[in-house]
């Protein structure tokens, strides 16, 4: 099945309004990491957070590890926030093999 | 800092065709990953090789062979190219002691006539 689900599948957002964005995974994850897709296709890195808080600029991670889920929060939306968003699993007897959701497709719209 | 450059941007072929693409890294990393990505879809991990001269198969190996030549540089072929198997190819690269913190490429996208 599954091992890693996002939701929403899709989210379009007016300008300054926040979004919060789901992760949950099925199986022990070891490590989980948040990817920015942007629409040209180049994938970055956000974040690396199996656990707890993280925040950079207008972005927050939380991850609760024993209930497999994490979140990510985007504050004041930007037009330049539009995107896809991966949240990825490094399952703990799989070294180095990343297990991505399918992604939230972001749209902000001025 | 370093970058990751994948080639060709764009690739054409036929079915049945032999296709191969590449990918270097000059970030100096060991470990390097092929993914291939579907539209609309999350990535699926093809081939890694955790260091130079090392190949391991992910979940969608089959129908590809991968070459680790040196440490900087990582190839993808695709044996038999199939109409379905039009989608963007990611390479990436990371540290063996840091593996989460992966870089990608731009990517290739694959189209089969």
């Amino acid at each position: 099945g599954q091992q890693v689900q996002q939701s929403p599948a899709s989210l379009v957002l007016q300008e300054g309004e926040n979004a919060e964005l789901q992760c949950n995974f099925s199986s022990t994850a070891t490590r989980l990491q948040w990817f920015y897709q942007h629409p040209g296709g180049r994938l970055v890195s956000l974040f690396y957070n199996p656990s707890g808080t993280k925040h950079t600029g207008r972005l927050t991670s939380t991850t609760v590890t024993n209930e497999r889920r994490s979140s990510l929060h985007i504050s004041s939306s930007q037009t330049t926030d539009s995107g896809t968003y991966f949240c990825a699993i490094e399952r703990s007897s799989s070294f180095s093999k990343l297990v991505f959701g399918q992604g939230t497709s972001l749209s902000v719209v001025p | 800092g370093g970058i990751i450059t994948q080639t060709p941007k764009f690739l054409i072929g036929q079915e049945g065709q032999k296709l191969t693409l590449k990918c270097q890294q000059n970030f100096n990393h060991d470990t390097m990953y092929w993914y291939r990505q579907d539209s609309g879809k999350g990535l699926r991990l093809i081939y890694y090789s955790i260091t130079e001269n090392d190949l391991q198969k992910g979940d969608l190996s089959e129908g590809y062979d991968a070459s680790r030549e040196k440490k900087s540089s990582f190839s993808l072929t695709v044996t038999s190219a199939q109409k379905n198997e039009m989608a963007v190819f990611l390479c990436a690269s990371s540290n063996w002691v840091s593996s989460y913190e992966q870089y990608f490429g731009p990517g290739t996208r694959l189209t089969v006539l």
